[in-house]
């Protein structure tokens, strides 16, 4: 079945820093993948997605593109801020499945001043 | 305007005790779900509703009813609470069932029970 694996956290960084989390997958057929934010004491919230090979999502400064080669949606950021500080969750949806998406253990990042 | 509401947001109960959490969407999507999150962040679903039908339906001990009177509402009730029920649960919602879209998710529900 499909499934979802991301680096382990936490990260620390230091702002302005060049943020990369990396998540890889295995998946039947070519599904959506998404990133999802969780900031403290909050629910997830889409950071953003891409639907097929070569897609790149982006949003916020956070850019992931779908790479069917290496099966990989690595979140990337090139500046990030405090306001980054957040648990990142990697994603994609079960194959036939109703809907289900399977999440990544998620990676928590600490950006320091 | 809310997105994906759940109540309450925190809980605090004893150990035996009967609970529900309600969730409520206004995005007219038709697809709900119950999500668990454990204290190391790891997410795994529990139950999903299509069109008030149950689609999903995880290894979750039966303590566990789901309730959905209507596509926009699905509401979790939990028998005999359990230390190991501790957790933060989430009401999320989605466009179809195929997953492409994504989910909206709640802000959360804070159970702890003592």
């Amino acid at each position: 079945g499909n499934s979802v694996t991301q680096m382990e956290g936490p990260v620390t960084l230091s702002e302005e820093a060049f943020l990369t989390i990396n998540c890889t997958y295995t998946a039947t057929g070519y599904p959506s993948l998404f990133w999802y934010v969780q900031y403290p004491g909050e629910g997830l919230q889409l950071l953003l997605k891409a639907t097929k090979a070569d897609d790149k999502g982006s949003n916020k400064g956070f850019e992931a593109t779908y790479r069917k080669e290496t099966t990989s949606f690595h979140l990337e950021k090139g500046s990030v801020q405090v306001s980054d500080s957040a648990v990142y969750f990697c994603a994609l949806p079960y194959y036939n499945q109703g809907g289900k998406l399977i999440f990544g253990q998620g990676t928590e990042l600490s950006v320091k001043p | 305007d809310t997105a994906v509401s759940q109540t309450p947001k925190y809980l605090v109960t004893q150990m035996g005790n009967d609970k529900s959490i309600k969730c409520e969407q206004n995005l007219g999507h038709d697809t709900m779900y119950w999500y668990k999150q454990d204290s190391k962040k790891f997410l795994k679903i529990m139950f999903s509703y299509n069109n008030k039908e149950l689609i999903i339906n995880e290894t979750v001990p039966n303590r566990f009813s789901p309730k959905s009177p209507d596509k926009a509402h699905l509401n979790l009730h939990i028998n005999s609470l359990e230390l190991g029920d501790s957790a933060v649960y989430f009401c999320a919602s989605s466009h179809g069932t195929g997953g492409g879209y994504g989910y909206t998710f709640g802000s959360g529900t804070r159970l702890t029970v003592v």
